[in-house]
């Protein structure tokens, strides 16, 4: 089945600085990448996604990038704001197949 | 989008005991997914609930420690049976839906502590 590896577990970033979270994974029929954004306390909520046919999407302050060779992506998030501050999950999924898989979650902290 | 309602939100459980938990979802879906979150911890999918079918299971999990129910094409439970303190986690149901059936949805979750 899918393996799904994120790092870093934690992240500390000041405020306006980006931040950046990477993802491997090891099925190469995953073809769907979602972001899902954690606040404390509450349910994740998709935040970004990608496919395989493209190698970046950008939303605003958030952009995804795909590496299908190399079987990683990548989560970017520039002049990051103190409600940026939550657990970021990275996940892999096969379109049509509704099964997802889970990183292991990255907690961002962003300082004021 | 999808409104999942799932209930209780939280309970304090003696060991030994049973807890099931509710998952009602606003419109037809195949798949409902039941996941465990450790404290601090990510997405563990426990089960698969198919309607008309017994679940699916992951490994480490089974289905005589939790049973899952699917009676309708919007309704779920997840039981956890005969519970000790490491069962002690937050339980998540979950749908599919959107474009290609990717976008996962969530409930908000039932935080279970086992004293």
């Amino acid at each position: 089945g899918e393996n799904v590896e994120q790092h870093p577990s934690t992240l500390s970033v000041q405020e306006g600085d980006s931040a950046v979270i990477k993802c491997t994974y090891s099925d190469s029929a995953s073809n769907y990448f979602p972001w899902y954004k954690q606040e404390l306390g509450k349910r994740p909520q998709l935040i970004i996604d990608i496919r395989s046919n493209v190698g970046e999407k950008k939303d605003q302050r958030i952009a995804v990038t795909l590496n299908k060779t190399a079987k990683h992506f990548s989560l970017h998030i520039t002049e990051t704001q103190p409600e940026d501050s939550a657990v970021y999950f990275c996940a892999a999924s096969t379109e049509g197949y509704q099964k997802v898989t889970f990183g292991t979650g990255t907690k961002l902290q962003v300082i004021p | 989008s999808a409104v999942i309602s799932q209930k209780p939100s939280r309970d304090i459980c003696q060991r030994g005991t049973s807890l099931t938990i509710q998952c009602q979802v606003d419109s037809q879906v195949t798949m409902m997914f039941w996941y465990r979150q450790q404290p601090g911890q990510s997405l563990t999918l426990i089960a698969t609930a198919n309607q008309g079918s017994e679940a699916t299971y992951e490994s480490g999990f089974v289905i005589d420690k939790f049973p899952i129910s699917r009676p309708n094409l919007t309704f779920s439970t997840l039981t956890v049976s005969n519970m000790s303190p490491e069962d002690s986690s937050i339980y998540l149901c979950s749908v599919v839906r959107g474009f290609e059936n990717t976008e996962a949805f969530f409930g908000q979750g039932t935080r279970l502590t086992v004293v």
